[in-house]
């Protein structure tokens, strides 16, 4: 099936300095990787939508600036938490969608950002 | 936007019985509803999905029923066993003509507890 690598798992950084996160798809291309945020025994809440080459769409409240997404091809996609916060502090899940099973997102298993 | 509401939150069943999670959505151009699992700690998993041209699905022991007009969803799962034992999200979508599904909106799921 299809594979979508996310790294790293666990990262902790302190206030003020900036993370990247990275998502790739290993077995097919990914048109478009999607961003969720997941809090403790919650839901997850979709961030952004990120198709290969063009800007990234996000969804209302969501700072673009705070959380910049780079989509440069097929099989990767990146998210920086710029100027990170501990209230940023959470569970960054992405997900990537392929050209055959378009409807069906395989997601990553997560980044665990811890904020100090 | 799309809402999505599950219910219930925690689910306990006894080994062997049917479980059933209910969902209901609001935005009636919605026409893709995935299911996840997902375990502590790790990604989630799609168990099924159906569309909205399909008013029920069914792969073994797990089952999706699709109610239309009455924007609700249900996920059935027969003969539980322990390893059911996880959190369960039903989430919805919209499809575009020529394109594949936006991001998902996510019920705030289901804790089912399968009792030995």
């Amino acid at each position: 099936g299809a594979v979508v690598s996310q790294h790293p798992s666990w990262v902790i950084c302190k206030s003020g300095t900036s993370v990247k996160i990275e998502c790739r798809s290993l077995d097919f291309q990914a048109t478009t990787m999607f961003w969720y945020r997941q809090f403790p025994k919650q839901s997850l809440m979709l961030m952004a939508t990120s198709n290969e080459g063009s800007k990234a769409t996000y969804e209302q409240g969501v700072e673009k600036d705070k959380f910049l997404i780079n989509h440069a091809s097929l099989t990767l996609s990146t998210l920086t938490v710029t100027s990170a916060h501990p209230e940023d502090s959470s569970f960054y899940i992405c997900s990537a969608r392929g050209l055959l099973a378009k409807n069906i997102q395989y997601f990553g298993a997560g980044t665990r950002l811890s904020v100090l | 936007g799309e809402n999505v509401e599950q219910h219930p939150s925690t689910l306990s069943v006894q080994e062997g019985d049917s479980a059933v999670i209910k969902c209901t959505y609001s935005d009636s151009a919605s026409n893709y509803f995935p299911w996840y699992k997902q375990e502590l700690g790790k990604r989630p998993q799609l168990i099924i999905d159906i569309r909205s041209n399909v008013g029920e699905k069914k792969d073994q022991r797990i089952a999706v029923t699709l109610n239309k007009t009455a924007k609700h969803f249900s996920l059935h799962i027969t003969e539980t066993q322990p390893e059911d034992s996880a959190v369960y999200f039903c989430a919805a979508s919209e499809t575009y003509s020529g394109g594949g599904a936006d991001g998902l909106t996510f019920g705030k799921g289901t804790h089912l507890i399968i009792q030995p």
